[in-house]
């Protein structure tokens, strides 16, 4: 399967932004997401972006993809308490329906 | 968005013996299901696609005679763990979605069960 990592860990103020780093090895088309898991429930989709595209925004979010360095990042602006939570990065290649997750990340938002 | 639930959300048995977890679409029906295992730090990887009326497809290195998937219905698919051993002991999570061919997006995961096998 293909290889998508995460670091662990990630803590910051409320107010700062926060930013998630994912790293995939797929060099075929691809789709990438971010999903967030709170304590307790499903993944939840937060959005997700085409390998032809560079950038997403939507609302506090924003997805940056470096095509030729195969970096994906999700930007959290003004990062509240509420955003605590572990953030998963999956990928699924455009000519199967199957999903690759990197291991997650515990964002940990202080007051 | 749409609802999947999963039952049991946490079992502890004693090894030998066989756990059966259920995840049902509330709202919507699910031609496809997921299943999904994750080890403590470790990403979530696929055991197995159900599909409803049919026989689920198995992803390599995961045994099918340990690991019965029963898709019976549109809202309801099971995964048995027969046998359990403590090296079963994982976090499982299904997932679902309303159509294969439909939008990758929409597929809604389970809160997901942790098994604790003795």
């Amino acid at each position: 399967g293909e290889d998508v990592e995460q670091s662990l860990f990630l803590s910051v103020r409320e107010g700062d932004s926060s930013v998630i780093n994912c790293t995939y090895t797929d060099s075929s088309s691809t789709y990438l997401y971010w999903y967030k898991q709170e304590p307790g429930a499903g993944l939840q989709l937060l959005t997700y972006i085409f390998s032809n595209m560079d950038m997403k925004q939507d609302q506090r979010l924003t997805v940056l993809l470096n095509k030729k360095d195969k970096h994906l990042s999700l930007r959290i602006a003004d990062t509240q308490t509420g955003d605590s939570a572990i953030y998963f990065c999956a990928e699924s290649p455009y000519n199967f329906n199957k999903f690759y997750f990197g291991s997650g990340t515990k964002l940990n938002v202080k007051p | 968005g749409a609802v999947v639930s999963q039952h049991p959300s946490r079992v502890i048995c004693k090894s030998g013996t066989s756990v059966k977890i259920e995840c049902r679409s509330l709202d919507f029906q699910a031609t496809t299901m997921f299943w999904y295992r994750q080890f403590p730090k470790q990403s979530l990887m696929l055991m197995a696609t159900s599909n409803e009326g049919s026989k689920a497809t198995y992803e390599q290195g995961v045994e099918k005679d340990k690991f019965l998937i029963n898709h019976a219905s549109l809202t309801l698919s099971t995964l048995t763990v027969t046998s359990a051993h403590p090296e079963d002991s994982s976090f499982y999570i299904c997932s679902a979605r309303a159509s294969l061919a439909g939008p990758r997006e929409t597929q809604y995961f389970g809160p997901g069960t942790r098994l604790l096998v003795l």
